[in-house]
């Protein structure tokens, strides 16, 4: 079955420490995927995807097909980076399949 | 910029209400989904129409339905609801996909709803 494993509902750090939200993916084929980002008292918006090889905001995220990861990533957190982190999967077509969300917390 | 607005921020309804929840976009989207977005339980699929009054069942259809009748606009129906359709409801669009394509488009998200059932 297509499914989006998110570990950790809170994850807390400290201000300019290292960010790692987990993302595992359960897909046979070749899957798209995505983190969408939710800030407080804002929409869910896109924040990357896997296919643009971009950095956002300081983000990256590196699909790894072996062991089917695709965990978000940032060297030096930052208080604004405080949010909920959705992991998704587009295994075809227009359909995504999220994950249950990481909640960031940066501290000061 | 895509806009995706929805009817109600907050709604407080009745046991057994018929509920109607409205989303517009404003963008030409073919494709238009309904959500519900609960903690610790991310956010299932409940609808999604990919034409002008196609529909397909997401995750979570039960005790749900929706229309679309202009491209523009899609409505989520509680036909009778429950307790345990308290929750956030998002909704959201994208592009459709040309034949062939895998994978998916960027959602576009609505600001939620945020619905109360006593």
């Amino acid at each position: 079955a297509q499914r989006v494993t998110q570990p950790e509902k809170l994850l807390s750090v400290f201000k300019g420490a290292p960010v790692e939200l987990k993302c595992n993916y359960s897909y046979s084929g070749s899957p798209e995927l995505f983190w969408y980002v939710q800030y407080s008292r804002q929409r869910l918006q896109l924040l990357l995807r896997h296919i643009s090889r971009e950095s956002i905001k300081g983000f990256t995220a590196d699909l790894n097909k072996g062991e089917t990861s695709f965990h978000l990533k940032k060297p030096f957190a930052q208080e604004e980076d405080s949010a909920m982190y959705y992991c998704a999967l587009s295994p075809f077509g227009y359909k995504y399949i999220f994950g249950t969300g990481t909640r960031l917390k940066v501290l000061a | 910029d895509v806009k995706v607005t929805q009817s109600s921020r907050y709604l407080v309804k009745r046991t057994g209400e018929k509920v109607f929840l409205e989303c517009v976009q404003d963008m030409d989207h073919e494709n238009m989904f309904w959500y519900r977005q609960d903690p610790g339980l991310g956010l299932r699929l409940i609808y999604f129409s990919y034409d002008v009054k196609m529909k397909e069942k997401g995750d979570i259809p039960e005790g749900y339905s929706v229309s679309r009748e202009k491209k523009e606009r899609f409505s989520l129906i509680l036909e009778s609801a429950s307790t345990n359709q308290t929750s956030m409801y998002l909704c959201a669009s994208s592009l459709g996909l040309s034949p062939g394509t895998s994978g998916g488009n960027e959602q576009f998200f609505g600001p939620g709803t945020r619905l109360t059932v006593l």
